[in-house]
């Protein structure tokens, strides 16, 4: 039972332009929402977050909205560099207080930015 | 300024062995969680410890698998008797406290022959 769903494996988008991401989650018990982005080789690096009682989260290129009645949530990247490119994961918690532990994840977009 | 560190990077067993997988948190960090990635699958919690405690095992098969974190050393993560469906990434993450940002090591690759 997939709680968590990025139906997009994978999305290219050219340099300078504006990347979107999606997540759909089915449980409304999460609370918070959180993306990673993660290089090969490399464990995830936490990006932004947002919880339940706002519908936006900007921090400079990179903007989560969240559409509590859909259970939909958006990663906006602009402009979209090179070094974006990844591999991003959306994560949802139930926990109260930002809990960290039992993180529920979906199964990652890969972005590619095209020079 | 050392991040989490996971060893080993990359693990080979045969069926029936025993895998120990190892993470070091961040240096100030004392609570730990383990994940793991199946093949096609997002993360899935494991288990949550705290310095000598197992605050949350909710997401650990019942048998074969165990954690610590003791008082001294890093946390162990134990596979007994490993199964090729244990093939998988396990990552392990830490943080200064409960519901602060959680740090993830580069993840140890475990493959079952």
């Amino acid at each position: 039972d997939q709680q968590v769903k990025q139906n997009s494996p994978s999305l290219s988008v050219q340099e300078g332009r504006i990347s979107i991401l999606n997540c759909d989650y089915t449980n409304s018990m999460f609370d918070y929402f959180l993306w990673y982005k993660k290089y090969p080789a490399e464990g995830p690096t936490f990006l932004i977050s947002i919880s339940s009682i706002k519908d936006k989260n900007e921090d400079g290129r990179f903007t989560v909205f969240l559409n509590k009645s859909a259970k939909h949530l958006s990663l906006h990247i602009v402009p979209s560099q090179p070094g974006d490119s990844a591999v991003y994961f959306c994560a949802a918690s139930a926990e109260p207080g930002f809990g960290n532990e039992k993180l529920t994840f979906g199964t990652g977009t890969r972005l590619t930015i095209i020079p | 300024n050392a991040g989490v560190m996971q060893n080993p990077r990359h693990l080979v067993r045969r069926r029936g062995q025993e895998a120990r997988l190892r993470c070091s948190p961040m240096k100030g960090h004392s609570h730990v969680y383990w994940y793991r990635q199946l093949p096609e699958e997002g993360l899935k919690f494991m288990v949550y410890l705290q310095k000598e405690n197992i605050i949350d095992e909710s997401g650990m098969p019942k048998e074969r698998f165990s954690a610590e974190f003791p008082k001294e050393g890093p946390s162990i993560l134990r596979i007994q008797q490993v199964v090729r469906g244990d093939s998988a990434a396990y990552f392990c993450a830490s943080s200064r406290a409960r519901n602060e940002k959680l740090f993830f090591g580069s993840g140890t690759q475990l493959s079952v022959l």
